[in-house]
């Protein structure tokens, strides 16, 4: 069994200060990562996903992560954000191909960014 | 359409009484899923669709709920005998196929208020 961990529930920050959303995971199996963004009133949009290969994986919108195995975190991080960036984001695992099943996403609890003029 | 829609976007409901709601996934995806955001629970996996058949149930929390898919393409979930703790955004997603690499790309949600 998977779960996911997001040990920050709210994060307010300034306008291009940089800023790092927290994300542990516990899998009995390899997995695979992921980060969605879900901006007020819509679906969740994919922003980056690690496979396999470089643990440092950029996403959209000047976002990135880096996958550590042996701390099990996939932190994400911008180096400046913008007030466009306040929304949920989502840490998600789900087994990876060579753990058989599908792709069957383990979401965190969320953690909202508030960015602040 | 380019995304993954549902409908309706809201549905306000009496307690106890059945409702729809109506997932329209990406042409040509084979793998869908919906899953269910409630304020105490966060993001919940309910079922996963692979064409027509759905290999996994296991978070369907009741058997009040229950889903279908027809044509490898639009998906109803249908939960009956509403309670106010069925209270939430339901969100589907679909994929190309379901690998494990592959991207969900999920609709807007219906927001579900049981009276």
């Amino acid at each position: 069994a998977q779960s996911v961990t997001q040990l920050d529930s709210q994060v307010p920050v300034f306008e291009e200060a940089p800023v790092e959303l927290r994300c542990n995971y516990s899998s009995s199996v390899s997995v695979y990562l992921f980060w969605y963004v879900q901006y007020p009133n819509q679906g969740l949009q994919l922003l980056l996903k690690y496979l396999s290969g470089s643990t440092l994986v950029k996403g959209i919108n000047g976002f990135e992560a880096e996958f550590n195995k042996s701390q099990t975190s996939f932190h994400l991080r911008k180096p400046s954000v913008h007030i466009s960036d306040t929304a949920e984001y989502f840490c998600a695992v789900s087994p990876s191909m060579f753990s058989g099943g599908y792709n069957k996403l383990i979401f965190g609890a969320g953690t909202r960014l508030a960015v602040h003029p | 359409g380019a995304g993954v829609s549902q409908s309706p976007s809201n549905k306000v409901t009496e307690k106890g009484k059945d409702v729809e709601l109506r997932c329209d996934p990406i042409s040509g995806h084979t793998a869908l899923y919906w899953y269910r955001q409630s304020l105490g629970q966060g993001l919940e996996f309910l079922i996963y669709f692979q064409g027509n058949s759905a290999p996994d149930k296991s978070g369907l929390p009741s058997d009040r709920f229950s889903a279908e898919r027809t044509g490898g393409s639009v998906s109803t979930l249908t939960i009956q005998r509403t309670q106010q703790e069925d209270s939430a955004v339901y969100l589907c997603a679909s994929s190309l196929t379901g690998g494990s690499t592959d991207t969900q790309y999920f609709g807007p949600g219906t927001r579900l208020t049981v009276l």
